[in-house]
């Protein structure tokens, strides 16, 4: 089956200082994958959309300085949270989209990055 | 916009019992539904996809449907567990847009 992961599963940083998270398709090639964040007992919520070779798609409301992302191969997308915040403390889980075959549209999400800002 | 409503928010039953979560959506223009299982902390798990062109999926226990027209799906849990305690998310893939809308989840309990 399609399965997605995400390095590291938990980071703790100090104020200002930047991360990053990977998040690799291990057995199919996505074109597009997604990064999404959740914070304690909410919902998912899309930040931005990530094109293989071309630039991001960010959702309203969602920083591109302070998010960037790469999606540099079709098995590989990267988020950079630069200069994090307290506030950017959260639970990061990314999705893969599987363009071929019969799971064709249906996005595999990754285990998750949980983020600590101290 | 998308709006994606799940009800309840939480839910607590005695084991062995069948229960049913629902999950409303504002615009039938969408390509797929698909419900998920999220341990506390832990990522995604995908339980059903519906596409659009679908009534419903069955897999073991879990029988989700799909009405497009009026916006509704729910997901039939059959002989609960207490291993099905669990937050479960619905969410909708937009028509166009490609992207995926969620709801805020039901969390369960199920009590041995």
């Amino acid at each position: 089956g399609a399965v997605v992961s995400q390095h590291p599963s938990r980071v703790i940083c100090k104020s200002g200082t930047s991360v990053k998270i990977e998040c690799r398709s291990l057995d199919f090639q996505a074109t597009t994958m997604f990064w999404y964040r959740q914070f304690p007992k909410q919902s998912l919520m899309l930040m931005a959309t990530s094109n293989e070779g071309s630039k991001a798609t960010y959702e309203q409301g969602v920083e591109k300085d302070k998010f960037l992302i790469n999606h540099a191969s079709l098995t590989l997308s990267t988020l950079t949270v630069t200069s994090a915040h307290p506030e950017d403390s959260s639970f990061y889980i990314c999705s893969a989209r599987d363009l071929v075959g019969a799971s064709y549209n249906e996005q595999f999400f990754g285990p998750g990055t949980r983020l600590t800002v101290l | 916009k998308q709006e994606v409503t799940q009800i309840p928010a939480a839910l607590s039953v005695p084991e062995g019992e069948n229960l049913v979560l629902n999950c409303s959506f504002t615009d039938s223009a969408i390509y797929n539904l698909q419900w998920f299982r999220q341990d506390p902390g832990k990522g995604l798990t995908s339980l059903l996809l519906i596409q659009s062109s679908q009534r419903e999926q069955t897999s073991g226990r879990l029988n989700a449907s799909l009405d497009k027209s009026s916006g509704r799906s729910t997901l039939y849990i059959a002989a609960s567990q207490p291993g099905d305690s669990a937050t479960y998310l619905c969410a909708v893939m937009i028509q166009g847009a490609q992207k995926l809308v969620f709801g805020q989840g039901t969390r369960l309990t199920i009590n041995p």
